[in-house]
């Protein structure tokens, strides 16, 4: 069965430092998602991505991020200077309708910057 | 807004003893309703979604939700619980309308006592 593929499992980066998360949705999927999950608190969506532009994003996502489809599998998610409050497991989701179809969510990126 | 309340963030049951979670939701329009289930190191799996069909939903691993209009809620329960049912488990609401995100709770841990 397809499902969305994340790298690093895990990542360990200097506060002020960028970083690339990583992302690979399923093949026949023309939606693309990030949320993250801060340790013990909800999970909270960030950015929506349809036909190679941002879609919506939350109030979490500030000039400090930035997303890009850079070929045809790959999805990413860029932090150029990460703060602490950073640090959280970070999402991927795919889904293959407009109408609301199942959002279909990768293992995550754990992000501890110190 | 939307918002999604899941009352416990633990509970423990005896393996073979009715599991119930609880998820309420606020949304203002008819909403999209889903419970996920995380397993330790893994992402989110979809058990159900109710997308205003049947009122009464069934998912996989022998779980179902119903959806109460005038209790605002989409509880999930299954019968006999397993040693494997032990996750953590998240409702999410959406409108349903295009790729719209999901609003997540802050999840509920199941542990499940032999």
């Amino acid at each position: 069965e397809p499902e969305v593929t994340q790298t690093p499992s895990h990542q360990v980066t200097q506060m002020g430092q960028e970083v690339i998360l990583r992302c690979v949705p399923i093949s026949n999927h023309l939606y693309f998602y990030w949320y993250r999950q801060i340790l013990g608190q909800k999970v909270e969506f960030l950015v929506s991505f349809y036909n190679n532009e941002i879609s919506e994003k939350s109030e979490i996502f500030d000039d400090q991020f930035s997303v890009e489809r850079p070929d045809g599998s790959n999805f990413t998610l860029k932090i150029r200077s990460t703060k602490l409050e950073d640090s959280a497991m970070y999402f991927c989701a795919s889904g293959r309708r407009r109408d609301q179809e199942t959002q279909y969510f990768g293992p995550g990126t754990r992000l501890l910057v110190l | 807004a939307q918002s999604v309340t899941q009352l416990g963030s633990h509970v423990s049951v005896s393996e073979g003893a009715l599991v119930l979670l609880r998820c309420n939701y606020s949304s203002s329009v008819p909403p999209y309703l889903f419970w996920y289930v995380q397993y330790p190191n893994q992402g989110l799996q979809l058990l159900l979604k109710y997308t205003s069909a049947a009122t009464l939903v069934k998912g996989i691993n022998g779980f179902e939700a119903e959806f109460k209009k005038s209790e605002t809620s989409f509880h999930l329960t299954k019968p006999s619980a397993h040693m494997s049912d032990a996750a953590e488990y998240f409702c999410a609401v959406s409108s349903g309308s295009g790729n719209t995100p999901l609003v997540f709770g802050k999840g509920t841990r199941l542990s499940v006592i032999a």
